[in-house]
């Protein structure tokens, strides 16, 4: 069974930029049959979509968040990443990374990692 | 604001059966699937529904989802107290080229 982990800094100061990798255990990033998948909760909030990636490199961006957003793939270790730039303390979340099936027939995110919290602040 | 609409809270008593709601527009129930997640603060979100209605293995058949036009729901019968969670519903909106989820249902069992 496929496993995600998320690691990263715990806080961030603001205007600097978040940085957040989630590694890929039990399979291959570069199988082709997922997109690769970054999404939060901010405390008290429901879950915001961050965007996702295919491993050959196309992106899909959150519109509020594309401009401040890079989502990249490092097939060599296994592992997929986010840089969100220029955060602010509404950046502070709990972020997840998920894998979404290519797939019509699952349309979802099936899998989810535990999730790490990031606080923005000075 | 979310997007997709739920009510922000539901409860019953255990054996009962709890229906949760979701309401969108044409440009993402309207036009494409819906998933439903259960999640306990500190854990992975899980998934409990796809394509509407189908349950990923595992899942036990209690949950159960529909859609209809732009609205969907989630009944839970036989309600035991470890549903006690936040229910989101979740969809693809081709106007946002995105996805969405809803404001999530928090499901107390009393």
């Amino acid at each position: 069974q496929m496993q995600l982990q998320e690691s990263g800094p715990g806080l961030v100061r603001p205007s600097q930029t978040l940085s957040l990798t989630c590694t890929v255990s039990g399979g291959s990033i570069s199988s082709g049959d997922f997109y690769w998948s970054w999404i939060r909760q901010p405390p008290g909030e429901g879950l915001q979509w961050i965007g996702h990636m295919y491993y050959s490199g196309s992106t899909y961006y959150n519109p509020s968040l594309k401009s401040r957003l890079t989502i990249s793939v490092d097939t060599s270790k296994n592992q997929f990443a986010l840089q969100l730039f220029s955060v602010t303390a509404a950046d502070t979340a709990v972020y997840y990374c998920a894998r979404r099936p290519v797939t019509v027939n699952v349309d979802a995110f099936d899998i989810w990692g535990q999730g790490t919290m990031v606080t923005v602040s000075s | 604001q979310s997007v997709l609409t739920q009510p922000p809270s539901a409860s019953g008593t255990p054996g009962q059966r709890v229906t949760i709601s979701c309401s969108g527009s044409r440009s993402n129930l309207g036009k494409n699937t819906v998933s439903w997640y259960q999640h306990l603060p500190g854990t992975a979100p899980r998934l409990l529904i796809f394509l509407n209605h189908e349950r990923p293995s595992g899942v036990p058949d209690r949950f159960s989802g529909s859609k209809s036009g732009t609205s969907a729901s989630l009944a839970i019968s036989g309600l035991r107290s470890d549903d006690e969670a936040d229910y989101y519903c979740s969809a693809w909106d081709d106007s946002l080229n995105g996805v969405v989820f809803g404001g999530g249902t928090k499901l107390t069992v009393l």
